[in-house]
């Protein structure tokens, strides 16, 4: 079944752990992105990238980090600096970043604070 | 900077009876628009996007210039239309700007 796989479905992180969600495509984009989703704020970008080994801050970068060694892999870290990581994350890729391509979403990890 | 408004959290319909979501926008140039929606357990998918000018699902929208919408309308809800509908606009590259997002609920 091909598209967008991201794990944990659901995550427990305690005070001053970092976590790290998996997404992994294997549609052979090249963009890949990452939101979070909170109640009545829609989806927020946190970071993204266009291709390999280049990746850039979106709106709300603070407290998290990402890497994109691998074209199909594109993990985001959730470090301890992040306040308020309680969120609904969510992973997606396009083709490419141009204005029209439409992304593709996998089903989102859920992240609570113990 | 761009974006993107739902005035409505919530819409309730009767099945049959049209709907309408609207969608505002805030962008200098010309913006790519895009409806998104999510069905109860499952992901995100693209319901339509305005540069294919196509109807999905009985679905249409079309881009409004002068009032900077982009509504969302179907002329006969049904029950499956249930759902969370996310307007969108992409700007300068592919960055997504999203709204908040409705969630529409069809009564029988």
């Amino acid at each position: 079944d091909g598209g967008i796989t991201q794990s944990p479905k659901y995550l427990f992180r305690k005070e001053g752990q970092n976590v790290t969600l998996s997404c992994e495509q294997n549609l052979n984009h090249d963009a890949m992105y990452w939101y979070r989703q909170d109640p009545g704020q829609g989806l927020r970008l946190i970071y993204y990238s266009q291709i390999v080994n280049d990746f850039q801050k979106g709106d709300i970068a603070e407290g998290y980090s990402v890497s994109r060694e691998k074209k199909e892999s594109f993990p985001l870290t959730v470090t301890s600096a992040q306040k308020n990581p309680t969120a609904f994350y969510l992973c997606a890729s396009s083709m490419g970043s141009g204005r029209d391509q439409p992304q593709h979403f996998g089903d989102g990890t859920r992240l609570s604070i113990l | 900077a761009q974006r993107v408004t739902q005035p409505e959290k919530l819409l309730s319909v009767f099945k049959g009876a049209p709907v309408e979501l609207k969608c505002n926008y805030s962008y200098s140039g010309s913006p790519e628009l895009f409806w998104y929606v999510q069905y109860s357990r499952q992901r995100l998918q693209l319901l339509l996007r305005h540069i294919s000018r196509e109807s999905i699902k009985g679905f249409t929208a079309d881009l409004n210039k002068g009032e900077t919408s982009f509504h969302l309308k179907k002329p006969f809800a049904q029950e499956e239309d249930s759902a969370m509908y996310y307007c969108a606009l992409t700007g300068s590259w592919g960055k997504l700007q999203f709204g908040a997002g409705t969630q529409v609920v069809v009564t029988p």
